[in-house]
């Protein structure tokens, strides 16, 4: 079945560091292919998408392309700030109503 | 921010006792759905619905159920709740009419439940 695989966590950084978190993944088909975002307390927020080949998401100073060579859709800020300290979420659409989650990666960012 | 509420926020209760969340959304989206957020897993869904009556299951729905009797309420029920339920648990809506993609989903707050 389809699966994401996110970069182990936790990761820590300090504040105006290059950001690159990794996400592979496995599907049949062209699915759609999400970055969700978790500040503490809350529920997940959609942070970017991309729904073909070679699309670039982008929110908020993150970016993500859509790789399908590689079956991958990594994330990157090229300046992070205190405030995206917060867990991130890779995901994939591939039909059937079903949304399928990376196991999560928690970003600290040091002032 | 999408209209979704959750109810209870927290909850604490034994086992073997039945328990029942709540999801109430003011936005009219047809799919709504129930994930539990466990470490090292992610977010796993539960249950879905897709409208009145319609339901269906997901990955992880053994000992859940749910009804949806409106449009925007979604109850989760645990018969007799066991520890390994002890989780936080989230609704989620999404609408293809407004986001042309069912995989943009809006996500209530969440609900904590410790099973004792």
């Amino acid at each position: 079945g389809d699966s994401v695989t996110q970069m182990e966590g936790p990761v820590t950084l300090s504040e105006e560091a290059f950001l690159t978190i990794n996400c592979t993944y496995t599907a049949t088909g062209y699915p759609s292919l999400f970055w969700y975002v978790q500040y503490p307390g809350e529920g997940l927020q959609l942070l970017l998408k991309a729904t073909k080949a070679d699309d670039k998401g982008s929110n908020k100073g993150f970016e993500a392309t859509y790789r399908k060579e590689t079956t991958s859709f990594h994330l990157e800020k090229g300046s992070v700030q205190v405030s995206d300290s917060a867990v991130y979420f890779c995901a994939l659409y591939g039909g059937a109503q079903k949304l399928v989650f990376g196991q999560g990666t928690r970003l600290t960012i040091n002032p | 921010d999408a209209g979704i509420t959750q109810s209870p926020r927290h909850k604490v209760t034994e086992t073997g006792t039945p328990v029942t969340l709540r999801c109430h959304q003011t936005e009219n989206h047809r799919y709504m759905y129930w994930y539990r957020q466990d470490p090292g897993h992610g977010l796993r869904l539960i249950h879905y619905s897709y409208g009145v009556k319609d339901t269906d299951k997901g990955e992880v729905s053994d000992g859940y159920s749910v009804s949806r009797s409106k449009t925007e309420d979604f109850l989760l029920t645990l018969e007799s709740a066991t520890s390994s339920q002890t989780s936080v648990y989230f609704c989620a809506i999404s609408d293809t009419v407004t986001s042309g993609d069912p995989g943009e989903q809006f996500f209530g707050p969440g609900t904590r439940l410790t099973v004792l």
